[in-house]
């Protein structure tokens, strides 16, 4: 079965500190991943993609295709970015939703 | 380019009303989707479309319809509103390969 996994509901820090929104996958295949943020009351918008390796606001994110991860790291958070955070997946024709992590970061 | 639009952007209804979503996109887009997102439980599918004239049910399809007579617009259909249909409402689209592209919103409250 196709399954995003995001095991936080909310995680809490104050600003400076490290961050760590993980995200596990359930795949057979070459998985196709992706990171969306949603700032209050805006829309979703992409934050990252694996086959991009990219370095968004700070964020990155690699894949482990042998823990099936594909957690999402910041090393000094900052008040701006506390938001929604979606893992999703690319399956047949649509994406697939982790149930997101709230971040809060507290000044 | 507006790139997704939704119409309206609240809604109150009673029990046993229907209404009708719109969503608009202007960048030549194959694939539409509707989501619902509600607290704790995510972003959940409700139905998409691969192009003019298809449709296909999505993870939560019950008690909703949808239709896509253009390319781009997709209209959601509530035929007879219930309150746990209550929720944030999310358009985007898409096409083959790319990033999805989201809409607003449409806040719905069902009393």
């Amino acid at each position: 079965a196709q399954r995003v996994t995001q095991p936080e509901k909310l995680l809490s820090v104050f600003k400076g500190a490290p961050v760590e929104l993980k995200c596990n996958y359930s795949y057979s295949g070459s998985p196709e991943l992706f990171w969306y943020v949603q700032y209050s009351r805006q829309r979703l918008q992409l934050l990252l993609r694996h086959i991009s390796r990219e370095s968004i606001k700070g964020f990155t994110a690699d894949l482990n295709k042998g823990e099936t991860s594909f957690h999402l790291k910041k090393p000094f958070a900052q008040e701006e970015d506390s938001a929604m955070y979606y893992c999703a997946l690319r399956g047949t024709d649509k994406l697939i939703f982790g149930t997101g992590t709230r971040l809060q970061v507290f000044p | 380019n507006a790139g997704v639009t939704q119409t309206p952007k609240f809604r109150v209804l009673k029990t046993g009303q229907s209404m009708t979503l719109l969503c608009a996109q202007d960048m030549n887009h194959e694939y539409m989707y509707w989501y619902r997102q509600d607290p704790g439980m995510g972003l959940r599918l409700i139905h998409y479309s691969v192009g003019e004239g298809t449709t296909a049910k999505g993870e939560v399809p019950d008690g909703y319809n949808v239709s896509r007579l253009k390319k781009q617009n997709f209209l959601l259909g509530l035929e007879s509103a219930a309150p746990s249909q209550t929720s944030v409402y999310f358009c985007a689209s898409t096409r083959a390969g790319y990033e999805q592209y989201f809409g607003p919103g449409t806040r719905l409250t069902v009393t």
